[in-house]
């Protein structure tokens, strides 16, 4: 069945360093791309989705890559902050399943 | 505008009894999803609703069950609940206006607790 493997599940970093974020897909008819910051406490939050058309994706120091041919598509979060600490989810999703599966999270940790 | 709403955000119940959760989507948004979230399996899908019809069904039993009312708000119902059924459900909507899916924006969860 479909499945999202999400690695590492920690990552803790200086503040000011990179953090990346893997997923891999299993269905090869996937084509849409979330990725979710969870707070304690809180509902996920989304920060950047991506579609299957596109290679790269960014937002001010938020970026997201998808290789289609490898199904694997990466969270790339630049100059951390501490407060960029939370759980972090990827996600993935075809045309008319109407439903998100899941990676199993990354919890990240930016050191100050 | 106002984000997706869910009532109540705690609930504490005992093996046995039922329970009813409630979600009110963003103004606009016409479809509902539900997840249970648990350290265990994580986030997991459990329906998804669209003008009162429900579009696509999780791996859960048929203890659980949803409905989404004309005004797109949406209730999840539990019954005999389990011990294993202490987690946090998540209700998510979009504006799912094509078959192709829509970004889907969460709620702050109800965190229910079985005892």
């Amino acid at each position: 069945g479909e499945n999202v493997e999400q690695h590492p599940s920690t990552l803790s970093v200086q503040e000011g360093d990179s953090a990346v974020i893997k997923c891999t897909y299993s269905d090869s008819a996937s084509n849409y791309f979330p990725w979710y910051k969870q707070e304690l406490g809180k509902g996920p939050q989304l920060i950047i989705d991506i579609r299957s058309n596109v290679g790269e994706k960014k937002d001010q120091r938020i970026a997201v890559t998808l290789n289609k041919t490898a199904k694997h598509f990466s969270l790339h979060i630049t100059e951390t902050q501490p407060e960029d600490s939370a759980v972090y989810f990827c996600a993935a999703s075809m045309d008319s399943s109407y439903k998100l599966i899941f990676g199993s999270g990354t919890r990240l940790l930016v050191r100050p | 505008k106002a984000g997706v709403t869910q009532t109540p955000r705690y609930l504490i119940k005992t093996r046995g009894q039922q329970v009813t959760l409630s979600c009110s989507p963003i103004s606009g948004h016409r479809s509902v999803s539900w997840y249970q979230q648990t350290p265990g399996q994580g986030l997991q899908f459990l329906f998804e609703y669209f003008s009162e019809t429900q579009r696509n069904k999780g791996n859960f039993p048929g203890r659980f069950s949803g409905r989404q009312f004309s005004n797109s708000r949406s209730e999840m119902n539990v019954s005999t609940l389990e011990l294993g059924d202490s987690a946090l459900y998540l209700c998510a909507s979009s504006l799912a206006s094509s078959f192709s899916t829509d970004t889907q924006y969460f709620g702050p969860g109800t965190r229910l607790t079985v005892l």
